[in-house]
């Protein structure tokens, strides 16, 4: 079964740091790229981060960048986002998801998310 | 950035009803559209990738059309597992990829 199991939540001040894991199993993980999106109470969707299948290329949303890092371990098969300089609007539910991908005519593409864990909740507050 | 824009907020159905929600692009995303359904204290579930494209496992009702600036996720006949938050999201035009606000389609 191809699973996502992501972990590391927590209730925090602003300022602090914080690391999300994510472990996959059932798919061959270092074949696909790799996100994190998060959800905030109440709201819809933001994409938060995304690493290439060899970690080569990483990419973040304007709002994190310079605070999160996103990193993987093919060996281990798990997927990271540190958090640094955690801010109140930071608080969300983060899912980890793996990115599909299709060929048509010759061209791939991918950056849609087809798998996805159950999340693991981050609250920042003083 | 490409802004997606879900219509409508809310949308009211009776079972058994066509269902057809509607999500339109700032710019041109060609066919890089996917479709997901949330329900309440769930993960999101991918329905439709490439526009029109069933993901593994979900049903024929779904279906998904549009290309460019507009989309269009119709469900033939509601069913009761079916009344859930609906997201679009483009992965043309990246970093970011980008989502709607949302659809919440409701029992009527």
């Amino acid at each position: 079964e191809v699973q996502l199991v992501d972990s590391g939540g927590g209730l925090l001040q602003p300022g602090g740091s914080l690391r999300l894991s994510c472990a996959a199993s059932g798919f061959t993980f270092r074949s696909y790229w790799m996100s994190w999106v998060r959800q905030a109470p109440g709201k819809g969707l933001e994409w938060v981060a995304n690493i290439k299948q060899d970690g080569s290329e990483k990419y973040f949303v304007d709002s994190v960048k310079g605070r999160f890092t996103i990193s993987r371990d093919n060996a281990e098969n798990s997927l990271y986002l540190q958090m640094n300089s955690l801010r109140v609007e930071d608080t969300a539910v983060y899912y980890c998801a793996r990115e599909g991908a299709y060929c048509t005519n010759g061209v791939c593409y991918t950056h849609y998310m087809d798998v996805w864990g159950r999340g693991t909740t981050v609250t920042v507050s003083s | 950035e490409i802004v997606m824009t879900q219509s409508p907020a809310t949308l009211s159905v009776s079972p058994g009803e066509r269902a057809t929600l509607s999500c339109r692009a700032s710019q041109s995303v060609s066919s890089n559209l996917a479709w997901y359904q949330q329900k309440p204290g769930q993960a999101p579930r991918l329905l439709i990738y490439g526009a029109s494209t069933r993901a593994t496992g979900i049903p024929a009702r779904f279906s998904g059309s549009g290309s460019g600036t507009e989309f269009t996720l119709t469900i033939s006949s509601l069913q009761s597992e079916d009344y859930a938050v609906y997201y679009c999201q483009q992965y043309n035009n990246w970093p970011p990829v980008t989502f709607g606000q949302g659809t919440k389609l409701e029992i009527k």
